[in-house]
């Protein structure tokens, strides 16, 4: 298995605080990326990375925010929880820009 | 925008019986296809690369296909063991990103 690790694995949480999602990985790849995966919709990129402190968003990146301050963390921030958060999330690595990504187990978020 | 769009959504299969998952695509200048496979309460497992018009690649069962326009993954003589989310994602040129299709839910029935 690629080393990539998600923590918490499982997390439930009240509408409106705070939750960190962390990614950490072994591999010392570049690029890192944040998924959701929905019923319905498939995997949906939140935001990417493509080196420390260089980030960019995805197609749905609204209500989520960020940071890479050292290559082999990646952190996914929501601000003030909202149900419609409520989903699976997915930890992505690759080595370089057009190569296979290796994916983390996900971290199951309930926001009630 | 990039679009990947995969047929069927869902598919039950007899164990034995040979099937092909599509996955058509429309991007700007494509510079990799990718296939995976998906366990139920799992991260995707990458299977395949392809980068050009006529490669093909292949694992056990599995074989891979790609065209222009779409990609096939050909499933021979499939097992219950087979039985999976297989997700296929693109990368255009000028991006750093994947984009993934819905997927194709395969069940192999014993």
């Amino acid at each position: 298995d690629a080393g990539i690790t998600q923590s918490p694995r499982h997390k439930v949480t009240e509408t409106g605080t705070p939750v960190t999602l962390r990614c950490h990985q072994t591999e010392n790849h570049r690029y890192m990326y944040w998924y959701r995966q929905d019923p319905g919709h498939g995997l949906r990129l939140i935001h990417y990375s493509y080196g420390v402190k260089d980030t960019d968003k995805g197609e749905v990146s609204d209500g989520y925010s960020v940071s890479r301050s050292k290559t082999e963390d990646f952190l996914l921030t929501l601000e003030s929880a909202t149900s419609s958060q409520t989903s699976v999330y997915f930890c992505a690595i690759r080595p370089g820009a057009n190569t296979e990504a290796f994916f983390g187990q996900g971290t199951r978020l309930t926001v009630v | 925008e990039d679009q990947v769009t995969q047929s069927p959504e869902a598919l039950r299969l007899q164990e034995g019986e040979s099937s092909s998952l599509n996955c058509s695509y429309t991007v700007s200048g494509l510079r990799g296809l990718f296939w995976y496979r998906q366990d139920p309460g799992k991260g995707p497992e990458f299977l395949f690369t392809l980068y050009s018009a006529g490669e093909e690649k292949e694992k056990e069962r599995l074989k891979a296909t790609l065209t222009k326009k779409e990609s096939f993954l050909h499933i021979t003589a499939p097992k219950p063991e087979d039985s999976a989310t297989y997700l296929c994602a693109v990368q255009a040129g000028g991006n750093n990103r994947l984009a993934f299709g819905k997927g194709n839910q395969v069940v192999v029935i014993p």
